[in-house]
């Protein structure tokens, strides 16, 4: 059964504490590895896509990079405006959507 | 990008009776999808809707609990029937960026639903 699982759930930072979040997977057939940021009260937010082994994207603070079993998004001296819900999801895509989405990781940064 | 616009973004309701959701986007799409964000958990799908056809349900969710609608390629609804306290949730609209495989999916702002 295809699976998704983010760690650690919940992660506070002090403002400049650089960590990583983890989201590994079992699933058949990977076409694809999503990042999304969700804030209070909207949806998720598109950041990356990583769809080879070995691949790294960017974008400011944020760095995702995948592997056959698992990605990270790595954060980089974080600021307060960083706080959100971190969302991975992985498209098996079987038929027309098949994307299976991990629970998260409830980022803090405090100042 | 797709911009998706989605009302109501919050709703209390009572129970037994129903709410519709609508989902609008600025850009005609072939697939929208719709979403399950139940307190603390991922996001399940719902139904894929496609425009001339019926929606497909994913397990677990049937059609007349749920019923969807597609009247072209820019709008959906989903209606959530006979609510009870289980059903408050976030429910999501969601199209892909691009109409061909491996793309990143953009989303409404949800509509928060408590059931009371």
């Amino acid at each position: 059964e295809d699976q998704v699982t983010q760690s650690p759930e919940a992660l506070r930072l002090q403002e400049g504490e650089s960590s990583s979040l983890n989201c590994s997977y079992t699933v058949s057939g990977l076409r694809g590895l999503f990042w999304y940021r969700q804030d209070p009260g909207k949806g998720p937010e598109f950041l990356f896509t990583l769809y080879s082994a070995g691949e790294e994207k960017e974008k400011e603070r944020l760095k995702a990079t995948l592997t056959k079993k698992e990605s990270f998004l790595h954060i980089t001296a974080p600021k307060p405006e960083d706080s959100a819900t971190y969302l991975c999801a992985v498209d098996v895509r079987r038929w027309n959507n098949d994307m299976r989405f991990g629970a998260g990781t409830r980022l803090t940064v405090k100042p | 990008s797709a911009v998706i616009s989605q009302k109501p973004s919050r709703d209390i309701c009572q129970r037994g009776t129903s709410l519709t959701i609508q989902c609008q986007v600025d850009s005609q799409v072939t697939m929208m999808f719709w979403y399950r964000q139940q307190p603390g958990q991922s996001l399940t799908l719902i139904a894929t809707a496609n425009q001339g056809s019926e929606a497909t349900y994913e397990s677990g969710f049937v059609i007349d609990k749920f019923p969807i609608s597609r009247p072209n390629l820019t709008f959906s609804t989903l209606t959530v029937s006979n609510m009870s306290p289980e059903d408050s949730s976030i429910y999501l609209c969601s199209v892909e960026g691009r109409q061909t495989h491996n793309t990143e999916a953009f989303f409404g702002q949800g509509t928060r639903l408590t059931v009371v």
